[in-house]
């Protein structure tokens, strides 16, 4: 069974950093691409960035909102998928799901992100 | 960046009834790869995670009952349920992946009377 478990949120200040993770299980990690998506009542559902795999040399690519602030890096070896916010801003808030694929065949239950002082 | 719109937010059918959802394209989906529409359908129903129905348009996902249907070309998209069942409820929204940054339709929430 697939599974795609988030952790990682909660409430942070602006302007602070906070490290979003992804464990990945039941299918080979190293084989797929993987993105962060989210979701807030303001904008709906959007994502957020995205990482290839080691045959497409590890590229990332990055929503325009969030390109220079935010960092996506994966570990295959732990079947993981991060995403390292930092300078987060009001706008940040909401739900981020981890997807698979560029499609998102599978997405995780989502870990929640406050931005508020 | 493509703009996906559903131009319908809900709908409240009786089951059994048929169902279409659309979804409009600013930009052609087309992807020359394939000659196929980067076009995704998902269903998200309440307590769970988002799941496809529709990949490419047209094709059912594994497991996907044989009265969702997509179809559409170009720009212009559309999901139908052939015949509604209350297991339907749900969150329908579609997705483009032709070009970064992805992007997601509103959704269209679709309950039963």
């Amino acid at each position: 069974e697939v599974k795609l478990d988030e952790t990682g949120g909660g409430l942070v200040q602006p302007g602070r950093p906070m490290k979003l993770s992804c464990v990945a299980s039941g299918f080979t990690f190293s084989d797929y691409w993987m993105n962060w998506v989210r979701q807030s009542p303001e904008k709906g559902l959007e994502w957020v960035a995205q990482i290839r795999n080691k045959p497409y040399n590890y590229e990332t690519y990055y929503s325009d909102s969030v390109k220079g602030r935010f960092t996506i890096s994966r570990d295959d070896s732990k079947s993981s998928v991060y995403l390292q916010m930092n300078n987060l801003r009001a706008e940040d808030m909401g739900i981020y799901y981890c997807t698979r694929s560029s499609y998102g065949d599978y997405w995780g239950q989502g870990t929640t992100l406050t931005v508020s002082s | 960046e493509i703009v996906l719109t559903q131009s319908i937010p809900s709908l409240t059918v009786s089951a059994g009834e048929r169902v279409t959802i659309s979804c409009k394209s600013n930009q052609n989906l087309l992807w020359s790869g394939n000659q196929r529409y980067c076009l995704v359908w998902h269903q998200w129903k309440p307590g769970q995670t988002p799941t496809p129905l529709i990949t490419w348009t047209s094709d059912r996902y594994s497991g996907v009952p044989d009265r969702f249907i997509g179809s559409g070309s170009v720009t212009d998209f559309t999901l139908t349920i052939s015949s509604v069942q209350a297991e339907d409820v749900a969150v329908y929204f579609c997705q483009q992946h032709l070009h970064i940054p992805y992007t997601f339709g509103g959704g269209t929430k679709l309950e039963i009377k």
